[in-house]
C-alpha cells in the first residue's frame, strides 16, 4: 500500500511569486485535505477536495486555491505570497464514505517566504 | 479562536511508566477524535481515535479517553518507550461538516530511558 506523498520537500520562494505544491494519495482514498503549519502550532485546515470538488474551506483568502485530479492527486496553489505564508504543508488523505474518515498525513512541504 | 487546546507543551516521563497527555475542546459539536504522533521533519502519523459515543478505546500501549460532560480527552501510553518521544497532537472533527478536523498546538513527550 504507498502512503501520502508530497512534492517538492523544500523550497522557498520571494514575496508576491506563486507556488504550486503536489500531494498524491493513499492508494484507496478519495479525498485531500490540506493544512498549513506554522512553527509551534497545530496543522490549520485550508481546504479538501473529493470529487474533484472544493469541500470545505477553512480560513484561509481566495489567494489559497487547490485541484483535485480524476487519480484523486491534488495541488495547493498559493498566489502572492506573503511573509506569513512561511509554513509546513501537509496533505493528508482519507475515504470519505467509511463512516471514520481517518486522515493519513503526508511528510509536507516545508515552504520558505523571503 | 482555539477550539481544540494541548495545554502542556512538553512532558517528561521515565520509560516504563506511564505518559498521559491531555487535550481540552470547547464545541460540543465534535463527534470524532484522533491522536497523531509527530516525529521531526515527518508528517503526523495517525495513532488511535475515539467516537463521541463511546468513553474508551484502547489498542495495545495507547489508550484515549473521553469525557464529553468535561470536554476533555486524554492519551495514556503504558509502559512507555524511548521510542514514543515525539509530539503528539489531537484533533477533532464537528458532525455533519464533512471532513475538517481541527487540531491542539500539541504537546512534545520525551521518554527518559
Amino acid at each position: 500500500e504507498t502512503g501520502v506523498t508530497q512534492s517538492p520537500t523544500h523550497l522557498i520562494k520571494t514575496r508576491g511569486q506563486q507556488v504550486t505544491l503536489r500531494c498524491s494519495s493513499q492508494s484507496g482514498h478519495n479525498t485531500v485535505s490540506w493544512y498549513q503549519q506554522a512553527l509551534g502550532q497545530g496543522p490549520q485546515f485550508i481546504f479538501q477536495y473529493y470529487r474533484e470538488e472544493e469541500n470545505g474551506r477553512g480560513n484561509f483568502p481566495p489567494r489559497f486555491s487547490g485541484l483535485q485530479f480524476p487519480n484523486y492527486s491534488s495541488e495547493l496553489n498559493v498566489n502572492a505570497l506573503e511573509l506569513d505564508d512561511s509554513a509546513l504543508y501537509l496533505c493528508a488523505s482519507s475515504r470519505t464514505g467509511d463512516g471514520k474518515e481517518t486522515q493519513y498525513f503526508g511528510p509536507g512541504t516545508r515552504l520558505l517566504v523571503l | 479562536d482555539q477550539q481544540v487546546k494541548q495545554n502542556s507543551p512538553s512532558l517528561s516521563v521515565q520509560e516504563g511508566r506511564i505518559s498521559i497527555l491531555n487535550c481540552d475542546y470547547t464545541n460540543s459539536m465534535f463527534d470524532y477524535f484522533l491522536w497523531y504522533k509527530k516525529y521531526p521533519a515527518e508528517g503526523p502519523t495517525f495513532l488511535i481515535s475515539i467516537s463521541s459515543i463511546k468513553d474508551k478505546n484502547e489498542d495495545g500501549r495507547f489508550t484515549v479517553f473521553l469525557n464529553k460532560s468535561a470536554k476533555h480527552l486524554s492519551l495514556h501510553i503504558v509502559p512507555s518507550q524511548p521510542g514514543d518521544s515525539a509530539v503528539y497532537f489531537c484533533a477533532a472533527r464537528i458532525m455533519n461538516t464533512g471532513n475538517q478536523f481541527y487540531f491542539g498546538t500539541g504537546t512534545s513527550l520525551t521518554v527518559i530511558p
